[in-house]
C-alpha cells in the first residue's frame, strides 16, 4: 500500500514568488494535516483539512492556504514568499478526525532565496 | 495551555541506559496517544500508540498511560545510539473535534 506522497520533493524559490506543494494521502484516509518545520525547530501546526472542507488553520498569516480535493488530496499554496518561510512541509493523513494515528510524507523542502 | 506539551530536552543519556520522556495532555477527553520518532531531516515515524490506562510493551519501548494525570511517557531500555532522534507524543482532542495535536518533541541523545 502505498504511503503518503508529497511533491516536489525539493522547490526552490525567489521572495515574492508564490509556491504550491502537493499532498496525496494514503488510501481510504480524508484527512489531511500540514505542518511547517524550519531548520531545528518543531512542527507548526498549519492546516487540517477533513471530507475537503478546512477543519482548522494554525497561526499563520493568509498568503498560507490551501484546500482538499474531492479525492481528498490536498494542495498548500503560499504566496508573496518570503525568506523565513524556507523550511521543511510535512504533509499527513489519517482515516478521519478520530482515535486513529498519522502518517507522514516525506516532506517538501522549500527555500526561498 | 497547549494540548499536548513536552519537555524540550535535550535529554542526553549513556548507552544501555534507560530513557524516559514524558508528555502531559489537557483535554481529558482524549483517549489515545501515539510516538513519533523523527531523526534529523527526515519525517517523523509512528513507534507506538497507547489507548489504554497502564502500560504497553514492544520491543525496547515501553509506553504508560495515565489518564487520571492526564500524563503519557515512553520509556526506551537498553539505549542504542541509533535511537538519538526527536520524539514527539501526539493525540487527538476531543474538545477541537478531534484534531491531531503533535507536542513539540524532546531531542535525545544516547551518548556510546
Amino acid at each position: 500500500e502505498a504511503g503518503v506522497t508529497q511533491s516536489p520533493t525539493h522547490l526552490i524559490k525567489t521572495r515574492g514568488q508564490q509556491a504550491t506543494l502537493r499532498c496525496s494521502p494514503i488510501s481510504g484516509h480524508t484527512s489531511v494535516y500540514w505542518y511547517q518545520q524550519a531548520l531545528g525547530l518543531g512542527l507548526q501546526f498549519l492546516l487540517w483539512y477533513d471530507e475537503g472542507e478546512e477543519r482548522n488553520r494554525g497561526n499563520f498569516p493568509p498568503r498560507f492556504s490551501g484546500r482538499q480535493f474531492p479525492n481528498y488530496s490536498s494542495e498548500l499554496n503560499v504566496n508573496a514568499l518570503e525568506l523565513e518561510d524556507s523550511a521543511l512541509y510535512l504533509c499527513a493523513s489519517s482515516e478521519g478526525a478520530g482515535d486513529t494515528e498519522a502518517f507522514f510524507g516525506q516532506g517538501t523542502r522549500l527555500t526561498v532565496v | 495551555q497547549k494540548e499536548v506539551e513536552q519537555n524540550s530536552g535535550p535529554l542526553s543519556v549513556p548507552e544501555g541506559a534507560i530513557a524516559s520522556l514524558n508528555c502531559t495532555y489537557s483535554d481529558r477527553g482524549s483517549q489515545s496517544f501515539f510516538w513519533y520518532r523523527q531523526y534529523s531531516g527526515k519525517s517523523p515515524e509512528l513507534i507506538m500508540f497507547i489507548y489504554s490506562n497502564g502500560d504497553k510493551e514492544d520491543g525496547r519501548f515501553t509506553a504508560q498511560l495515565n489518564k487520571a494525570s492526564q500524563y503519557v511517557s515512553l520509556l526506551i531500555r537498553d539505549s542504542q545510539p541509533s535511537d538519538s532522534a526527536t520524539y514527539l507524543c501526539a493525540g487527538p482532542t476531543t474538545n477541537t473535534g478531534n484534531q491531531f495535536y503533535f507536542g513539540t518533541g524532546t531531542s535525545l541523545t544516547v551518548i556510546p
